[in-house]
């Protein structure tokens, strides 16, 4: 089984819908990440969470939150989804061994298309 | 602000060769520097991993090194295959513990 799953892979949605993308990790891993990927732009920076109670934001949290429900589960909300959401979304998990050693490893990706 | 910049933005090489990607960012104050593999449309994977305190890493055909001061890194793939195109991202660990990306590298080996 995957390290870190995400669920659905891939959503299609009107604008002004509410979505939940969800993101659970089997690495026992303290630290999770939300990231979005645009063709051409790379990969930036959503939301970060250290641990269950601490929620950070990242470089483009506007028109985002969301959830540590768990130490495994992260979940990201677009409370009304615009088109310029179009993107590919990833998760990320890494430990804190030793600092700063540990690599970040990564769900497969949910594409959401909004129209 | 943290900038990671990756030259060449595509490549395309006829299996066999050697080749090198290029990694530069603007802060040198960095804990590690990571590189990673992108397939169409999948996650990442991670390549190797170099601390700050490292001047390289190995692993099998894949050598990178980390030129800090310089705010350089490059990722060295010898005798390339056709199963080595991809996207390949070179991204840092800065302040606040989180990485920032450049935009990557597609490579295209062709038989």
């Amino acid at each position: 089984d995957a390290d870190v799953t995400q669920t659905p892979r891939n959503r299609i949605t009107k604008t002004g819908k509410r979505i939940m993308l969800e993101c659970s990790q089997t690495k026992g891993h303290d630290r999770m990440y939300w990231y979005r990927q645009d063709p051409g732009l790379g990969l930036r920076l959503i939301y970060y969470s250290f641990d269950v109670k601490d929620i950070n934001k990242g470089e483009i949290s506007d028109g985002y939150s969301v959830s540590r429900q768990a130490q495994a589960k992260f979940s990201l909300s677009l409370e009304s989804a615009i088109p310029n959401q179009t993107a590919l979304y990833f998760c990320a998990t890494t430990g804190t061994s030793g600092g700063y050693g540990d690599t970040q490893y990564f769900g497969p990706g949910t594409r959401l298309t909004v129209l | 602000k943290q900038e990671v910049t990756q030259i060449p933005a595509a490549l395309s090489v006829p299996e066999g060769e050697n080749l090198v990607l290029n990694c530069s960012f603007t802060d040198s104050a960095i804990y590690n520097l990571q590189w990673f593999r992108q397939d169409p449309g999948k996650g990442l994977t991670s390549l190797l991993l170099i601390q700050s305190s490292q001047r390289e890493q190995t692993s099998g055909r894949l050598n990178a090194s980390l030129d800090k001061s310089s705010g350089r890194s490059t990722l060295y793939i010898a005798a390339s295959q056709p199963g080595d195109s991809a996207t390949y991202l070179c991204a840092v660990l800065g302040g606040g513990s989180t990485l920032t990306f450049g935009k990557g590298t597609m490579l295209l080996v062709s038989p």
